[in-house]
């Protein structure tokens, strides 16, 4: 099973909206409405910000978003903050003998 | 505070075992998965395999079955990771997460990762 394909940076700047895509397969993304994304400052522990494709966990602030469109998930952030650099994770859940599949990263840096 | 504290970076030599732990604090792991994932110089994030806390049960990915094992301490709200005969490829930063209640397929608390490098 490959990983999820992610452009491995995106750039903004401050205010802006960027997105971010996550790419999968008909085994993955595309079966299951069960996308995630992470946020990881680095040397922190990873925060989860998008669940079941499109659903914000509470406290997440509403600037994130997620969506998706057959294979394809995607992640945008709109008002793009200096607080918003950071890497970002897709992970799809797989189901059989793979179980889970993460993204490739996307680092994301406001200009 | 609510974390998940794993332990210390570590250093073994090829074909050592290595033994991660991830202590839960002020969150409880009765009623959740815990995973455990690792990501390697330069790559991605690669899912190794969960634990049950309370019932023991436990998948491991085809990738690590054979060389991992992974186990929990309800008593001391601890999971651990054991990956045997190490090779250079498992240098990496792992890390454990706990799955949201409800078998809900993402993972709403992580450690703060682990790094262990294996070399001669």
């Amino acid at each position: 099973q490959s990983a999820l394909t992610q452009p491995a940076s995106v750039s903004g700047s401050p205010g802006q909206s960027i997105t971010i895509s996550c790419t999968g397969s008909s085994s993955d993304v595309g079966t299951y409405n069960l996308v995630s994304w992470y946020q990881n400052h680095p040397g922190k522990a990873p925060k989860l910000i998008v669940y079941e494709d499109n659903k914000r966990p509470s406290g997440v602030s509403n600037r994130f978003s997620g969506s998706k469109s057959g294979n394809t998930a995607s992640l945008t952030i709109s008002g793009l903050q200096a607080e918003d650099e950071a890497d970002y994770y897709c992970c799809s859940f797989a189901g059989g003998n793979i179980h889970y599949v993460f993204g490739t990263g996307t680092e994301v840096t406001v200009l | 505070q609510v974390q998940l504290v794993q332990s210390g970076a570590e250093v073994k030599e090829p074909g050592a075992s290595v033994k991660l732990s991830c202590k839960a604090s002020g969150i409880t792991l009765t009623n959740h998965f815990m995973h455990w994932v690792r990501q390697a110089p330069g790559q991605g994030l690669e899912w190794m395999g969960t634990v049950h806390p309370d019932t023991i049960t436990t998948t491991y990915s085809l990738r690590f079955q054979g060389r991992v094992t992974m186990t929990s301490d309800t008593s001391t709200s601890t999971v651990s990771l054991e990956l045997r005969s190490l090779r250079s490829e498992d240098t990496a930063l792992y890390y454990c997460m706990r799955e949201a209640i409800g078998a809900a397929k993402n993972f709403d608390c992580w450690g703060q990762g682990t790094l262990v490098t294996v070399s001669s």
